[in-house]
């Protein structure tokens, strides 16, 4: 069975450091691996996916996540972090082995940015 | 182009009634699955319909049912309504329903169960 692991619920961060929210998931197949964001009273958006090829991926808000298979996990990373980046964000997997393969949500990791 | 509609944005109902929640996705897409999201649970998988058949199911009783309209439209119906069904249920959309394929996701009905 699949499964997704958020290890943190709180992510503190100052403005303009480095952030880093951490995600582990476990596939008996191909993962294909997925980072959402959701702001306060919304619904949640797409930030970016890793299907196959370069390990390093980009997304929007330039935010970007590195595929790390021996370890199983798809970090999410921002270079220097913004306060309009507070959001909670979800790590989510499906495993490939039917064209119905639904999809596994983390618990959630809440960032949160200090000016 | 219009996002992900969802209606009614809030509900209140009270313990044993049942309620019916709307779903338009976005114009071409023909995939639309539906999430319960609350607090202590996360956010977790309920139905996912295709082409007006339900392709997949979450681990949720058979209270909670859907169904999708030829127009891509989907409702979902939960019935004898149960504290522990106050949550925000999200639906999201995707033009082929691949595995590959971000999805769009509506604002969200809050239900309250009173």
């Amino acid at each position: 069975a699949q499964s997704v692991a958020q290890p943190e619920d709180q992510v503190n961060v100052a403005e303009g450091n480095p952030l880093t929210v951490k995600c582990t998931y476990s596939v008996s197949g191909n993962p294909y691996l997925f980072w959402y964001v959701q702001y306060p009273n919304r619904g949640l958006q797409f930030l970016l996916k890793y299907i196959t090829g370069d390990n390093l991926v980009k997304g929007s808000y330039g935010f970007e996540a590195e595929f790390n298979k021996s370890q199983t996990s798809f970090h999410l990373k921002k270079p220097s972090a913004l306060v309009s980046d507070s959001a909670l964000y979800f790590c989510a997997v499906r495993d490939y082995y039917s064209s119905a393969s639904k999809i596994i949500f983390g618990s959630g990791t809440r960032l949160s940015i200090r000016p | 182009k219009a996002g992900v509609t969802q209606t009614p944005r809030y509900l209140i109902k009270t313990r044993g009634q049942q309620v019916t929640l709307s779903c338009s996705p976005i114009s071409g897409h023909r995939s639309v699955s539906w999430y319960q999201q609350t607090p202590g649970q996360g956010l977790q998988f309920l139905f996912e319909y295709f082409s007006e058949t339900q392709r997949n199911k979450g681990n949720f009783p058979g209270r909670f049912s859907g169904r999708q309209f030829s127009n891509s439209r989907s409702e979902m119906n939960v019935s004898t309504l149960e504290l522990g069904d106050s949550a925000l249920y999200l639906c999201a959309s995707s033009r082929q329903g691949v595995v590959e394929e971000k999805l769009f996701f509506g604002s969200g009905t809050q239900l309250s169960v009173l």
